[in-house]
């Protein structure tokens, strides 16, 4: 069985900070991992993903995300946060078998 | 405009009556999926299928049936809705699970 493990259910930064959203993963197989963001009252929009090749993804928004095989981690990050920023963040893992499963979610709240 | 559209978008209904979510999508996406959204638990697949006539289930598909006829569209059933269920439900489509995925605009849905 696959698995996401979002330690933090919220992340306080203060603008222009440089911000980091954390993600561990289990899956048998390869790793296919993507961040989703869902601003408030607003459906879910891809960011990035990892499938293969640099282990430094970058994504939409000035986000990247590192990949980090021997840890089992693809923490989000971002070099310097805006307020703008501030939503619900997911990190998802598919296996490569058809099912997709998503992280508990991580709020993400950049002080002005 | 390339899109995934779900009706309807709000639903009050009581518990037993039969009531069907739509999903439709005009990318040409083979692979579809459902998912609701609990808080703390983020996203949680229902159900997907990879293409017509093609569905298997999620992780939590208890009291839940889909179809797929058609590619575009990818209906989800409650038969006999119970207040469990009370949650946002989000339609999504993508080529394929290794592709980002396309997100519905949502269906908040509540069973008194």
């Amino acid at each position: 069985a696959q698995s996401v493990a979002q330690p933090e259910d919220q992340v306080n930064v203060a603008e222009g900070n440089p911000l980091t959203v954390k993600c561990t993963y289990s899956v048998s197989g390869n790793p296919y991992l993507f961040w989703y963001v869902q601003y408030p009252n607003r459906g879910l929009q891809f960011l990035l993903k990892y499938i293969t090749g640099d282990n430094l993804v970058k994504g939409s928004y000035g986000f990247e995300a590192e990949f980090n095989k021997s840890q089992t981690s693809f923490h989000l990050k971002k070099p310097s946060a805006l307020v703008s920023d501030s939503a619900l963040y997911f990190c998802v893992v598919s296996g490569g078998y058809q099912k997709v499963t998503f992280g508990t979610g991580t709020k993400l709240q950049v002080i002005p | 405009e390339a899109q995934v559209t779900q009706n309807p978008r709000y639903l009050i209904t009581v518990t037993g009556k039969k009531l069907t979510v739509t999903c439709s999508q005009n990318m040409n996406h083979e692979y579809m999926s459902w998912y609701r959204q609990d808080p703390g638990l983020g996203l949680r697949q229902i159900y997907y299928s990879m293409n017509v006539e093609v569905t298997d289930k999620g992780d939590v598909p208890e009291g839940y049936k889909v179809s797929r006829k058609e590619k575009r569209n990818f209906p989800l059933i409650l038969e006999s809705p119970s207040p469990n269920q009370t949650s946002l439900y989000f339609c999504a489509s993508s080529i394929g699970t290794l592709y980002e995925q396309y997100f519905g605009p949502g269906t908040r849905l509540t069973v008194t």
